[in-house]
């Protein structure tokens, strides 16, 4: 069974340009979650879907972030503009959660360097 | 609020000496508590969970981590370290959203 996989591994733009993250979560789990590690700091939550709707985005810093799951399979995050402090390590993750299982399996992150 | 807090941000232990690394939480309900693992250039791994039960939980790689719901801890413990073993570690608890730790960064020195 594949993982999740996050697409690209890394990003190096410049202030002001536009990035757009991918993850394709692992097949058949509804549940996706955004997370953000910034240098130094703790790895915070950013967002959750289920399945295509958006469940809680309360972790999202302002509104140059933008999440979308179309389908309710794949994610992307796109950070329009970017700025410096955006730069650190996005993780994907997916889970099932069913019959209280919350176990979520991560992908390897994409680090965004931002200049 | 949910917090997660891990006293020790470097720790330097000799390889086949044991391991325990600390993690106390604050949680509103009973808590669902995970152990991950970074190594480098990888992703997170899953070592162990805590859902309910037994208070002592058997995770992957050697390790088992015990629930201690008066101390609010659940301390990662492991009776051996192998070199491989070199990573960061985090805490997390949550049913859903996850709150993490500030991180462990374990060294194993020979």
């Amino acid at each position: 069974e594949a993982g999740v996989t996050q697409f690209p591994s890394h990003s190096v733009i410049e202030k002001g340009q536009t990035v757009t993250l991918r993850c394709d979560p692992i097949s058949g789990h509804d549940n996706l979650y955004w997370y953000r590690r910034v240098m130094g700091k703790e790895i915070k939550f950013l967002l959750h879907f289920v399945k295509e709707s958006k469940q809680d985005e309360s972790g999202m810093p302002n509104n140059r972030f933008l999440a979308e799951r179309t389908g309710g399979t794949y994610s992307t995050l796109k950070v329009q503009p970017a700025e410096l402090e955006d730069s650190g390590v996005y993780f994907c993750a997916s889970s099932q959660e069913s019959q209280g299982s919350y176990e979520q399996y991560f992908g390897p992150g994409t680090r965004l360097t931002v200049t | 609020a949910q917090s997660v807090t891990q006293p020790d941000i470097h720790i330097t232990v000799s390889e086949g000496a044991s391991l325990e690394l600390r993690c106390n939480y604050s949680y509103g309900a009973t808590p669902y508590l995970f152990w991950y693992v970074q190594s480098p250039g990888q992703g997170l791994q899953l070592l162990l969970k805590y859902f309910s039960g037994d208070t002592l939980v058997q995770g992957i790689k050697g390790f088992e981590a015990e629930f201690k719901r008066s101390q609010s801890s659940f301390n990662l413990r492991k009776p051996s370290v192998h070199w491989s073993d070199a990573a960061e570690y985090f805490c997390a608890v949550g049913a859903g959203k996850l709150v993490f730790g500030a991180g462990t960064i374990l060294r194993v020195k020979s």
